[in-house]
């Protein structure tokens, strides 16, 4: 299984301002996931990266709003911009496991409360 | 497209009895299913999956899964239920062509002393 690593783990931000959520991965990865867990309700996922290329967004979420970086293999961003309450969520980042083994490894999210 | 069910928000069970918590999936083609949990304040935790072969499948800290292909379910079991397996509970299917997942709502396990 892999090693995923996410930071900031939590962050209280205001509303108007963004926030860069980083998650490492502890070998080389095709495809990174991005997921949103609003409060009290199950994952959804905001986009699939990969590297050296543009983010696939889901139905609901917008590049403008949630832009993806993936500079290498072991390394992707994930920023929430513009953020308003409705934000606050826990963020999580996944990867699918080693040679085509087909489930997914998360990090330990990223808990966001906007004020 | 692909679907998960988990129909209870919260299954209740004492400790020392057996558990099920309960999946059912809607899919085309071939079922690739997933059990998750989650602990207060910690990520997703990997159980078990299923994606070919025997029906009965077992998974991490004593947990196991039964596919039912004819009730298109994928319940997960546990003979002996411990407090500390209280947790949320998440029931997932791989969507076929993507590499995402889809989840269920997830079930909240309380287990009492």
């Amino acid at each position: 299984s892999a090693v995923i690593s996410q930071k900031p783990s939590r962050d209280i931000c205001q509303r108007g301002t963004s926030l860069t959520i980083q998650c490492q991965v502890d070998s080389q990865v095709t495809m990174m996931f991005w997921y949103r867990q609003q409060p009290g309700q199950s994952l959804t996922l905001i986009a699939t990266a990969n590297q050296g290329s543009e983010a696939t967004y889901e139905s609901g979420f917008v590049i403008d709003k949630f832009p993806i970086s993936r500079p290498n293999l072991t390394f992707s961003t994930l920023t929430v911009s513009n953020m308003s309450p409705e934000d606050s969520s826990i963020y999580l980042c996944s990867v699918e496991g080693i040679g085509g083994s087909y489930e997914q490894y998360f990090g330990p999210g990223t808990r966001l409360t906007v004020t | 497209a692909q679907s998960v069910a988990q129909p209870e928000d919260q299954v209740n069970v004492a400790e020392g009895n057996p558990l099920t918590v309960k999946c059912t999936y809607s899919v085309s083609g071939n079922p690739y299913l997933f059990w998750y949990v989650q602990y207060p304040n910690r990520g997703l935790q990997f159980l078990l999956k299923y994606i070919t072969g025997d029906n009965l499948v077992k998974g991490s800290y004593g947990f196991e899964a039964e596919f039912n292909k004819s009730q298109t379910s994928f319940h997960l079991k546990k003979p002996s239920a411990l407090v500390s397996d209280s947790a949320l509970y998440f029931c997932a299917v791989r969507d076929t062509g993507f590499q995402k997942l889809v989840f269920g709502t997830g079930t909240r396990l309380l287990v009492s002393p």
